[in-house]
């Protein structure tokens, strides 16, 4: 059964600083993974899908990376701003069902000014 | 841009009532997906529906059922809520192949 893990569940910087959140999943057989971000009491806004052929993706200050033999991906953030403060979340896609997505708990990250 | 868009941010319900969320999508998506969220538990998957009239249970589809009558709708029905259903709703869409999920911006039911 696969299980999706997010490490540390909550993570607090000063701004300016770059940070990465952790993504592990025990199975490696996916079709993708998807990062999502969550700001309070609103829903899941999507950041990044990295199919299971990808190594990495990129949007703006965000790269996530893939490593899916080793059942682990990550979110890096660049120059973390108050803005960036939320709840980020990852999914995989397992393989041969109808799309169902496995979530982790998340991490919710705070940025001080 | 993608929209997904939840019929209401705020429900309150009593116990006992038959209840209706519902969700809509402008993407011409084939598949649409109810989820839960619970402190302490994450998202969970109530339903899923890959076409019109077709639906899937997903983890925890006791208490609730399905409708999709048309492709851009997919509704959430309680068929009478209990305390326990009292949960952050959220619906989401997405094509078919190997592509991108999307969420509407939830529903806080609170059943009382």
């Amino acid at each position: 059964k696969q299980e999706v893990t997010q490490i540390p569940a909550a993570l607090s910087v000063p701004e300016g600083e770059n940070l990465v959140l952790n993504c592990s999943f025990t199975d490696s057989a996916i079709y993708n993974l998807q990062w999502f971000r969550q700001d309070p009491g609103k829903g899941l806004t999507s950041l990044l899908l990295i199919q299971s052929s990808q190594r990495e993706q990129t949007s703006g200050r965000l790269n996530a990376s893939l490593d899916k033999s080793s059942g682990r991906s990550t979110l890096y953030i660049a120059a973390s701003q108050p803005g960036d403060s939320a709840t980020y979340l990852c999914a995989v896609r397992p393989s041969g069902n109808t799309g169902k997505l496995i979530f982790g708990q998340g991490t919710t990250l705070q940025v001080k000014p | 841009d993608v929209k997904v868009t939840q019929s209401s941010r705020y429900l309150v319900k009593r116990t006992g009532e038959k209840v209706f969320l519902e969700c809509v999508q402008d993407m011409d998506h084939e598949n649409m997906f109810w989820y839960r969220q619970d402190p302490g538990l994450g998202l969970r998957l109530i339903y899923f529906s890959y076409d019109v009239k077709m639906k899937e249970k997903g983890d925890i589809p006791e208490g609730y059922s399905v409708s999709r009558e048309k492709k851009e709708r997919f509704s959430l029905i309680l068929e009478s809520a209990s305390t326990n259903q009292t949960s952050m709703y959220l619906c989401a869409s997405r094509s078919d192949g190997v592509t991108e999920a999307f969420f509407g911006q939830g529903t806080r039911l609170t059943v009382v």
